[in-house]
């Protein structure tokens, strides 16, 4: 069954340094899509980064990476010179794209990030 | 480039109601998702509609029903309310066809919805 975990509930880190989120994926589709998504307490779900599991290069979108180890099934987001601006929820989900699929997104459980000043 | 739009923003109803949510889709797109997102928790997968009809429904039940308009906008309506009803509920919108593993989804701010 497909799955999406992510360990870390919670996360700080130092503004200007970098922070990795964990992410870790389940799937016996070889044809799938993994993506972060950042949800202020305002609540909407802001897309930061994509990565198909055929791309050969890992994803890379402004501040953010995607560090993307197929074998081991993990798809950890990279933010570099962290901003206070950083300070939300982050979930990694999971999109399958075998026959049939239509675009049904499998979310994590999140993990909240806060900067320090 | 006008984004996902949903209204209302927030909603208070009462055990046994009936509540519709809309949404209309970011600009150019013509499908639409539905998620629950409980407090604390990951967004869950509700339906998808495309061409005004439900291409995908997840683990809920019938009293959560949907619908979408040639303008490719939805609604969401959810029967006979329970307590459990009340979380965030989020639409996406995305362009259908873009390769089964490319496609993005946008989400709209959400409508807040408490059943008491």
């Amino acid at each position: 069954a497909q799955k999406i975990t992510q360990t870390q509930p919670g996360m700080f880190v130092q503004e200007k340094e970098a922070v990795t989120l964990d992410c870790t994926y389940d799937t016996s589709d070889p044809s799938y899509g993994l993506f972060w998504y950042k949800q202020p307490s305002s609540g909407e779900m802001i897309f930061l980064i994509y990565q198909g599991s055929y791309d050969q290069q890992n994803a890379t979108e402004g501040r953010y990476s995607l560090n993307f180890q197929k074998a081991r099934k993990s798809a950890n987001l990279v933010i570099s010179a962290s901003q206070l601006g950083d300070s939300a929820m982050y979930f990694c989900a999971m999109r399958e794209g075998g026959a049939g699929n239509t675009g049904k997104l499998i979310f994590g459980q999140g993990t909240t990030l806060q900067v320090k000043p | 480039d006008a984004g996902v739009t949903q209204s209302p923003t927030h909603l208070i109803k009462t055990r046994g109601q009936q509540v519709t949510l809309r949404c209309s889709p970011k600009s150019g797109h013509d499908t639409v998702s539905w998620y629950q997102q409980a407090l604390g928790q990951g967004p869950q997968f509700i339906f998808q509609y495309y061409e005004e009809e439900e291409r995908q429904r997840g683990n809920f039940p019938d009293r959560f029903s949907g619908h979408q308009f040639p303008n490719y906008s939805s609604e969401l309506n959810v029967n006979a309310l329970l307590l459990g009803d009340s979380a965030l509920y989020l639409c996406a919108s995305s362009l259908w066809g873009q390769g089964v593993y490319q496609e993005t989804q946008y989400f709209g701010p959400g409508t807040r919805l408490l059943v008491l």
